[in-house]
């Protein structure tokens, strides 16, 4: 059975640091890997997607690595900012559905 | 392109009581899932659809918790009875095909049983 674990639970930043975001995997024969933010209250927003064949995807400030061999994968943040505060979410695709980790709450301080 | 819709946004129930949730995917595509989390914790799978046929409800309470796509396009969730361990967000999320393909969100249903 898989299982995702997120490293760490809760991050508090100064605004501007770059800062990365752990995810780790039990079972490397996945499908892709997404990473998702989540405000309070709100639905899961995509960010990144990287498939099983790729080692990295980039958006803007945010990078993506996955090691599938293994069983992990990091989102890096360049540059934080205040609105940037969310909790992080990292999940894995092997059987069509996504498993997903506990996920990471950051805060970025102005 | 319109997003995945979910209504109601909010419930609040008391136990024992019984609720629905509806969720309208993105256009064309085959599958649906629906997800609870709890708060706290990442999503976990309830059940996925594909078209109007299941392809995975292992996790699904099925004693309480029922779950249908309507002509492989709508879907409903419903709880019946409640209990106080079902608050939680309800996602119901659609993608073009069944393995390796992105998944998108909706904003979710909020249920809080007292």
């Amino acid at each position: 059975k898989q299982e995702v674990t997120q490293i760490p639970a809760a991050l508090s930043v100064p605004e501007g640091e770059n800062l990365v975001l752990n995810c780790s995997f039990t079972d490397s024969a996945i499908y892709n890997l997404q990473w998702f933010r989540q405000d309070p209250g709100k639905g899961l927003t995509s960010l990144l997607l990287i498939q099983s064949s790729q080692r990295e995807q980039t958006s803007g400030r945010l990078n993506a690595s996955l090691d599938k061999s293994s069983g992990r994968s990091t989102l890096y943040i360049a540059a934080s900012q205040p609105g940037d505060s969310a909790t992080y979410l990292c999940a894995v695709n092997d059987r069509g559905a996504l498993t997903f980790g506990s996920g990471t709450r950051l805060q970025v301080q102005p | 392109e319109a997003g995945v819709a979910q209504s109601p946004r909010y419930k609040i129930i008391e136990k024992r009581q019984s609720v629905a949730f509806w969720c309208n995917p993105i256009s064309g595509h085959a599958t649906l899932y629906w997800y609870q989390q709890i708060l706290g914790q990442g999503p976990k799978l309830l059940i996925q659809f594909q078209n109007n046929g299941v392809v995975d409800d292992s996790q699904l309470p099925k004693d309480r918790f029922s779950a249908e796509r309507l002509k492989g396009v709508d879907s409903t969730l419903k709880i019946q009875p409640a209990k106080l361990e079902d608050s939680a967000v309800y996602l119901c999320a659609s993608s073009s095909g069944t393995s390796g393909y992105e998944q998108y969100f909706g904003p979710g249903t909020r249920l809080t049983v007292t």
